[in-house]
């Protein structure tokens, strides 16, 4: 089945840093999303990128198709903005579902 | 309802027992997922319903696990003869229609079998 890696697996940084989360996939897909779950165990669907950029806010995602990745970005991060980032993807044979990554856990210390 | 709703949050059972997890996702949605999430760990797929169908229950761990969903909307997973390593945060998630839409997980139900 695809692969989904993310990295880091785990950043700490100071409030206000800005910071890149990597999803690289191992197949095409047809459907990618980016998740935090927050220390309550939340699931937040942030972005549904299967190609392009989109911005929200401090948040922005690039996902290139072709190369098979995609990028998260978070700038001027807040305490709130820790927990864990997952990206999903649906792979191009059509299966109907996402398969998630292992994560990065993100925490922000004031 | 305003977004996807799972019962009960938490739940403890003994060894050996059933037990029924609820669902009912956002009104209209006709996709729903069902996942699994052990302690520290990533998202396990279990399922998925498009209207009331199943098309493939491959990810389902074993035969003592089943889910059916009535009218299009509530849905139930159902965990026969409970075993420890069925202890986990079971995620329900609802989509537009099935895949091509970003998905909304609910809080969970936290299972611990003991």
């Amino acid at each position: 089945g695809i692969q989904v890696e993310q990295s880091p697996p785990d950043l700490i940084l100071q409030e206000g840093a800005n910071s890149t989360l990597r999803c690289n996939f191992s197949d095409s897909v047809n459907n990618l999303q980016w998740f935090h779950q927050n220390p309550w165990g939340q699931l937040i669907n942030l972005f549904y990128i299967p190609s392009g950029t989109k911005q929200n806010g401090r948040l922005s995602a690039t996902t290139v198709a072709t190369e098979r990745y995609s990028l998260l970005y978070i700038s001027s991060s807040q305490t709130t903005d820790s927990g864990v980032y997952f990206c999903a993807v649906e792979p191009g044979t059509g299966a109907n579902n996402l398969f998630f990554g292992t994560g990065t856990r993100l925490t922000v210390i004031p | 309802g305003a977004g996807v709703s799972q019962s009960p949050s938490n739940k403890v059972t003994e060894k050996g027992k059933d037990v029924e997890l609820r669902c009912d996702p956002i009104s209209g949605h006709t996709a729903l997922y069902w996942y699994r999430q052990s302690l520290g760990q990533g998202l396990e797929f279990l399922i998925y319903f498009q209207g009331n169908s199943a098309p493939d229950k491959s990810g389902l761990p074993s035969d003592r696990f089943s889910a059916e969903r009535t009218g299009g909307s509530v849905s139930t997973l159902t965990i026969q003869r409970t075993q420890q390593e069925d202890s986990a945060v079971y995620l329900c998630a609802s989509s537009l229609v099935l895949a091509n839409y970003g998905y909304t997980f609910g809080s969970g139900t936290r299972l611990t079998v003991v």
